[in-house]
C-alpha cells in the first residue's frame, strides 16, 4: 500500500523560528514534492527533487529551502518563519516516467499534510 | 501562465443529486489531467485522462476530457454524504498545476 509520511500533523511556531518538515515515502519512488494549500489558491508547488541531493524550484520557492539526503526522505526548511508562511503544507511524491526530462510523472500521492501556524 | 481554473468553487448539494464539477486549463505542454478527491486529510487521486472523449469510471464518478475545448469534467452521481470534499483538478504538463479546488458539500 502506497504511503507517504509528514512528521507532523499541526505545529505552532513563533516568527523568526526556523521550521523542518519531514516527508517519509516508502514507494521507492525518484520524485518528491511539496507544496502548500491555501483557501482559494489551490496547491501550489514549492519545491521538487528528481533524485537524492538534486532539487529545483518551484513556482513560489521563496522563503524556503530543502534537502534530500537519502531517497526515501525530502524535507522542507523554512530558515525564518514568518506570519505569511502560515498554511497547509502537502509532501507527495511520484515514480519518474521516462526520465527527467519527460516530466516529474504522473499520479503523485500525497501525505496527510501538516498544519503550521506561525504566530 | 499556466493555468488550471475549476467551477464552481463550491456547492451544497442534497444526498441523491448528480453534480458537475468543471476544470478548464490552459497550459503550454498538456500531457495528462488529473482528478483528486481531499476531504480532511491528503488529496486521493481519482482519476487521469489524457485522451480526448474517453469516459473514466469508477463507481458513481465518472470524468471526461475534450482537449480541443481544454476542460474536463467530473460527475457524481446518486451523491451521498461520504462524498463531501474538496475535489481538486491537476494538469500535468512538467509539473502537475493545480485549480484552486471545488468544495463539495452533500446535506443528508
Amino acid at each position: 500500500d502506497v504511503k507517504v509520511t509528514q512528521s507532523s500533523r499541526y505545529l505552532v511556531k513563533r516568527t523568526g523560528e526556523k521550521v523542518f518538515l519531514e516527508c517519509v515515502q516508502d514507494m521507492d519512488h525518484e520524485n518528491m514534492f511539496w507544496y502548500r494549500q491555501d483557501p482559494g489558491l489551490g496547491l501550489r508547488l514549492i519545491y521538487f527533487s528528481y533524485d537524492v541531493k538534486m532539487k529545483e524550484k518551484g513556482d513560489i520557492p521563496e522563503g524556503y529551502s530543502v534537502s534530500r539526503e537519502k531517497k526515501e526522505r525530502f524535507s522542507l526548511i523554512l530558515e525564518s518563519a514568518s506570519t505569511n508562511q502560515t498554511s497547509m503544507y502537502l509532501c507527495a511524491s511520484s515514480t519518474r516516467t521516462g526520465g527527467r526530462a519527460s516530466g516529474m510523472g504522473d499520479t503523485q500521492y500525497f501525505g496527510p499534510g501538516t498544519r503550521l501556524t506561525v504566530l | 501562465e499556466d493555468k488550471v481554473v475549476q467551477s464552481p468553487l463550491s456547492l451544497v448539494v442534497h444526498e441523491g443529486d448528480t453534480v458537475t464539477l468543471n476544470c478548464s486549463y490552459e497550459v503550454t505542454n498538456f500531457r495528462s489531467l488529473l482528478w483528486y478527491k481531499q476531504e480532511k486529510k491528503a488529496p486521493t487521486f481519482l482519476f487521469m485522462l489524457t485522451s480526448s472523449g474517453i469516459e473514466k469510471k469508477s463507481g458513481r464518478l465518472s470524468s471526461i476530457l475534450d482537449k480541443k475545448e481544454l476542460f474536463s469534467i467530473l460527475n457524481i452521481t446518486a451523491t451521498q454524504t461520504g462524498d463531501s470534499a474538496v475535489y481538486l483538478c491537476a494538469v500535468h504538463e512538467n509539473k502537475l498545476v493545480f485549480g484552486a479546488g471545488t468544495i463539495l458539500r452533500v446535506k443528508s
